[in-house]
């Protein structure tokens, strides 16, 4: 089984429709993010949660909402979806000792949105 | 501020002879650097990473990356290159901020083509 579990992989859905992005983890990580990915555009950090009970905006946060709903679950939601949010999404997970930078990420297989 | 470049987006190669994806990166403290490989429809697999140990570091899928410090530089090698290799490569540098906050920047990834 994954470490880190996406659902679902793939989503087509309609502009203005509520939608949510699910991850569940078996890593024992307390750190969580989601990420977006565009084609020549990397990814790019949406949202990220270092605990259960701490949530921050990453760098393109407009538009999406996450919720922590325990240490190995971390939801990425769409209010109200719109075509430029087509993409592919993924979900990581990572450790973290104190003092370190050096901890890698942990991906999930990716959600392929697309909003017709 | 901290960056990433990868100086190529397609490289392309053929079977058998080396590989060489270029990685230069700006941080102001002293960073890790990762190396990430995606598959198509998967998520990112850690490849190596430099964690101010060993200047060389050697990876899985016979991969190395040097780190340069004088030169900014992270480049990933091969000395042969497989068709399973055919993939996209992503740069990444991780750094902590003031306040401990660690920061996380991904390059716009390098898409290897092996040609038989």
């Amino acid at each position: 089984d994954a470490d880190v579990t996406q659902t679902p992989r793939n989503r087509i859905t309609k502009t203005g429709k509520r939608i949510m992005l699910e991850c569940s983890q078996t890593k024992g990580h307390d750190r969580m993010y989601w990420y977006r990915q565009d084609p020549g555009l990397g990814l790019r950090l949406i949202y990220y949660s270092f605990d259960v009970k701490d949530i921050n905006k990453g760098e393109i946060s407009d538009g999406y909402s996450v919720s922590r709903q325990a240490q190995a679950k971390f939801s990425l939601s769409l209010e109200s979806a719109i075509p430029n949010q087509t993409a592919l999404y993924f979900c990581a997970t990572s450790d973290w000792t104190a003092g370190s930078s050096n901890q890698p990420q942990h991906f999930g297989d990716g959600t392929r949105l697309s909003i017709l | 501020a901290q960056s990433v470049t990868q100086l190529d987006s397609h490289v392309s190669v053929s079977e058998g002879t080396p590989v060489l994806l270029r990685c230069n990166y700006s941080s102001s403290y002293s960073p890790s650097l990762f190396w990430y490989v995606q598959h198509p429809n998967k998520g990112l697999q850690l490849l190596l990473k430099y964690t101010s140990a060993a200047t060389l570091v050697k990876g899985i899928n016979g991969f190395e990356a040097e780190f340069k410090k004088s030169e900014t530089s992270f480049h990933l090698t091969k000395p042969s290159a497989h068709m399973s290799d055919a993939a996209e490569y992503f740069c990444v540098v991780s750094d902590r901020e003031s306040g401990g906050y660690q920061k996380v920047t991904f390059g716009i990834g390098t898409k290897l083509q092996v040609i038989p």
